[in-house]
Order: structure tokens, then C-alpha cells, then sequence
């Protein structure tokens, strides 16, 4: 059982590059979510997926995209990176409020 | 959605017991607390999560006063893998969001 898995671990890109970071979980969980995390501060929202098929807007969807390829799956998507987007990006799953969100190991994202 | 407030910061000796309090005075009926824990450069894990009164598993209690606008995680005994970031979450099933800043807790030898 991997949890919450994320592809790269570690991304540099310049400014004006593409790239999209891969999460997929294994414990069946209805709930996605995508998070960053700037050095000091605490995780801040990006979007989240309740159920398969929907995708909303969380505290700082500006310059991301989302998807939910399926159950599984919840790719993040930087169409024109920035060098304000330089984070570390964390995506969570969950299935009942009981359980809390699990987390995945993070993608430290560099933009230079 | 509820927002809370935490210390920034706390230091203990290891051996104690700490003590992390989070207010939430705008906590909705519907809402749970809930408590995470962070290491330098991974996610946050899941640490403890209650509605009302007093919650406790093998890790830490959670103590909820009845007007809960207001909550407090104990740790018993910290060591000093405990020294991480602790924060607090406030929501229902489907907003349990916002992080803050959190508490930044040093154990110290």
C-alpha cells in the first residue's frame, strides 16, 4: 500500500516553461486535493477534487490547471511557470472527515 | 469556513508534557478538529482528530471545552522526534482546508 505517491520529486524550470506533477493514491479515496508550500508558512490550497469528475477552485488557483484522469488520479498543471510559483507542491487524498487527509511526499518545484 | 489562531512557536524539555492550544471561535456545528503534524520536507500527517470533550489514541489527547471555540492538543512525554510543526484544522467533511501558519514546537534535550 503507497498512499499518496507524486512524480518528480524534485523539477527546475525556467520561466515560461510547462510541466505537469502527477499524484495518484491507492486507498480508493474519493477526495484530491493540491497544496504549496512556501518556506515558513503553512499549506495553502490550490484545488481540490471531491469526487471523481469534479474539480473546484481552492485559496490560490491562479496559473494552475487540474484534472481528475480518474479515482486514482489528480495531475497539476503549470501551463507558463512563474518564478512566484517556485514551492514545494503537496497532493493529499481522503475519504471520510474520520480518517484525515493523507499526504504525499512533495515536489520541490524551482522556477527560475 | 472557520479560521483558527495558534502560538507561533514553543520550546519544552523532553520528559514534559506540552501543551498546543488553537482558537476557533467561529467553529460551525458542523465542524471537526483536527490536528496535524509536520516534519522539515515531508507532508503533514495526520496526528488526532474530535467534535467535542476529549479524544485520545496512542499518539496525543485532544481536549474540546464545550462551547468549542477552542482546543487543545496534549502531548504526553515529548522526545525530541517530536520537534516538528503542529496545526490545527477546523471544517466539515467537505472543507477541512486551511492550515495556517501552525506551531513550531523545539524539544529541547
Amino acid at each position: 500500500n503507497a498512499g499518496v505517491t507524486q512524480t518528480p520529486k524534485f523539477q527546475v524550470l525556467k520561466t515560461g516553461q510547462s510541466m505537469t506533477l502527477q499524484c495518484a493514491q491507492d486507498m480508493n479515496h474519493n477526495s484530491m486535493y493540491w497544496y504549496r508550500q512556501d518556506p515558513g508558512m503553512g499549506l495553502r490550497l490550490i484545488y481540490y477534487s471531491a469526487s471523481e469528475g469534479t474539480t473546484d477552485k481552492g485559496e490560490v488557483p491562479n496559473g494552475y490547471n487540474v484534472s481528475r484522469l480518474n479515482k486514482r488520479e489528480f495531475s497539476l498543471r503549470l501551463e507558463s511557470a512563474a518564478p512566484s510559483q517556485t514551492s514545494v507542491y503537496f497532493c493529499a487524498s481522503s475519504e471520510t472527515i474520520a480518517g484525515g487527509t493523507h499526504f504525499g511526499p512533495g515536489t520541490r518545484l524551482t522556477v527560475l | 469556513l472557520a479560521k483558527t489562531t495558534q502560538p507561533i512557536s514553543m520550546d519544552s524539555y523532553e520528559g514534559q508534557e506540552v501543551n498546543i492550544t488553537c482558537s476557533h471561535n467561529n467553529i460551525a456545528t458542523n465542524d471537526y478538529i483536527t490536528w496535524y503534524q509536520q516534519f522539515p520536507s515531508q507532508g503533514p500527517r495526520f496526528i488526532i482528530q474530535g467534535y467535542k470533550t476529549k479524544v485520545t489514541n496512542e499518539v496525543a489527547s485532544l481536549f474540546i471545552p464545550a462551547d468549542r471555540k477552542s482546543s487543545t492538543l496534549s502531548l504526553p512525554r515529548v522526545s525530541l522526534s517530536d520537534t516538528a510543526v503542529y496545526y490545527c484544522l477546523v471544517g466539515d467533511t467537505g472543507n477541512q482546508f486551511y492550515f495556517g501558519t501552525g506551531t513550531s514546537l523545539t524539544v529541547i534535550p
